[in-house]
């Protein structure tokens, strides 16, 4: 059965650093999400990507953050400049048929 | 935004018995309502989806409801084991372009 894929799967890194976390979403979605989870909290909306570009983004999205598929197949987020707030785990998300199907998580934490 | 009501203690039940789990909506009905699985360090799984036009729908042991007037949906796991232990997320589609606002969750524990 396909799946949403992420790598890493645990990343560090220091309070200041640029990091890229990677995902590949099913090869026939359209629709593609990222969320984050912060430790014992909700699952938060970050972004919706569609044709190339963001069709919409939350407050949390901010100038720090940007995606990208840069080829057919990966999807990344890439913060900027990581806060210790930034720590979290990161989700992927892709849809079909109103059903998301969300990738195993990127778990961020910033020191 | 919605505000989104999960139960937020932990639902513990015998194994064989059916849970019950609430969500509450404020403001206006979604387009959809969602049922997810979430188990520890790992990302959401998704259940069920119900339409606003949908009283009720089911899957295997899985039963959802959607109240638009009480603004409420109940999930309920029949004839629970102890497999089903993990915690349950209700989300809203909000109707834009994918995006769902997510409870906070309410944690099953089902005991042998």
């Amino acid at each position: 059965e396909p799946e949403v894929t992420q790598t890493p799967s645990h990343q560090v890194t220091q309070m200041g650093q640029e990091v890229i976390l990677r995902c590949v979403p099913i090869s026939n979605h359209l629709y593609f999400y990222w969320y984050r989870q912060i430790l014992g909290q909700k699952v938060e909306f970050l972004v919706s990507f569609y044709n190339n570009e963001i069709s919409e983004k939350s407050e949390i999205f901010d100038d720090q953050f940007s995606v990208e598929r840069p080829d057919g197949s990966n999807f990344t987020l890439k913060i900027r400049s990581t806060k210790l707030e930034d720590s979290a785990m990161y989700f992927c998300a892709s849809i079909y048929d109103n059903e998301q199907f969300f990738g195993p998580g990127t778990r961020l934490t910033v020191l | 935004s919605q505000k989104i009501e999960q139960n937020s203690e932990a639902l513990n039940i015998q194994e064989g018995k059916t849970a019950t789990l609430t969500c509450n909506y404020t403001n206006y009905s979604p387009a959809y309502l969602q049922w997810y699985r979430q188990d520890p360090g790992r990302g959401p799984v998704f259940l069920l989806l119900i339409r606003e036009n949908e009283k009720e729908k089911r899957k295997e042991r899985l039963k959802v409801t959607f109240d638009t007037t009480l603004k409420q949906s109940l999930f309920h796991i029949t004839a629970s084991q102890p497999a089903d232990s993990a915690t349950y997320l209700c989300a809203l589609d909000l109707g834009s372009w994918g995006k769902l606002q997510f409870g906070a969750g309410t944690q099953v524990v089902v005991t042998p």
